[in-house]
């Protein structure tokens, strides 16, 4: 019962390195999205993907991009770390019901430090 | 302003307190309503969605939803050490083309 699958688990970089966040999900489900989690600031939410093809921004998308890959697959990817970027990042995924999303499974998360 | 404001906590109580979690929003399009439960260093899991204003339970667990004063609550009877966990408000406008608004999240914490 895999779910949402994030890789890595945890993650150091120096300012200006580059690096790739890691999404997979096996439930078919069509939407996904990333979120950053900051303490007192609550779920934020950086990308999303309705569906496969289609990539639209959220509430803090600058410093960030992301791909959807295929169905199951959804990367992130910081061009130039910076500090303000160390965060919990969190995977997510939903299937689109008649009344829109609700019920998001998420990743176990990736704790990124940026020095 | 943000669309929506959770209490921050921490919240402190024994062992078999009744717990209240609220969350105030200013979007009237929102029409769903749901309580995620977080773990320390795990992600988010769905515990309670609803829709409509009023009650709704499951096991200890209330959701209550006042959407002419835009409010909503998770009442938790008989708590246990076990719920101890940040507990996020989540709404959608029911749409499916906005992702959920989350709140920022109250930290419980239940005293054996």
């Amino acid at each position: 019962n895999a779910g949402v699958t994030q890789t890595p688990k945890f993650q150091v970089l120096k300012t200006g390195q580059s690096m790739t966040l890691q999404c997979a999900q096996d439930m078919n489900h069509n939407s996904m999205y990333w979120y950053r989690q900051d303490p007192g600031m609550g779920l934020r939410l950086i990308y999303y993907s309705a569906s496969e093809g289609t990539t639209d921004k959220g509430e803090v998308p600058n410093g960030y991009n992301v791909s959807r890959l295929n169905k199951r697959e959804f990367s992130l990817r910081l061009e130039s770390a910076a500090p303000s970027q160390t965060s919990v990042y969190f995977c997510a995924s939903s299937e689109l019901t008649s009344w829109g999303n609700y019920g998001y499974t998420f990743g176990s998360g990736t704790r990124l430090t940026v020095v | 302003q943000k669309e929506v404001e959770q209490d921050p906590g921490p919240l402190s109580v024994p062992e078999g307190a009744i717990v209240s979690l609220n969350c105030t929003y200013s979007n009237s399009a929102f029409q769903y309503f749901m309580w995620y439960r977080q773990y320390s260093r795990k992600g988010p899991e769905l515990l309670m969605y609803t829709y409509s204003s009023g009650n709704k339970e499951d096991g200890r667990f209330t959701a209550q939803v006042d959407k002419s004063s835009k409010y909503i609550s998770l009442f938790i009877r008989d708590s246990q050490p076990s719920d101890s966990a940040t507990y996020l408000c989540a709404m959608s406008d029911g749409t499916g083309r906005r992702a959920l608004t989350f709140g920022s999240g109250t930290r419980l914490q239940v005293q054996p």
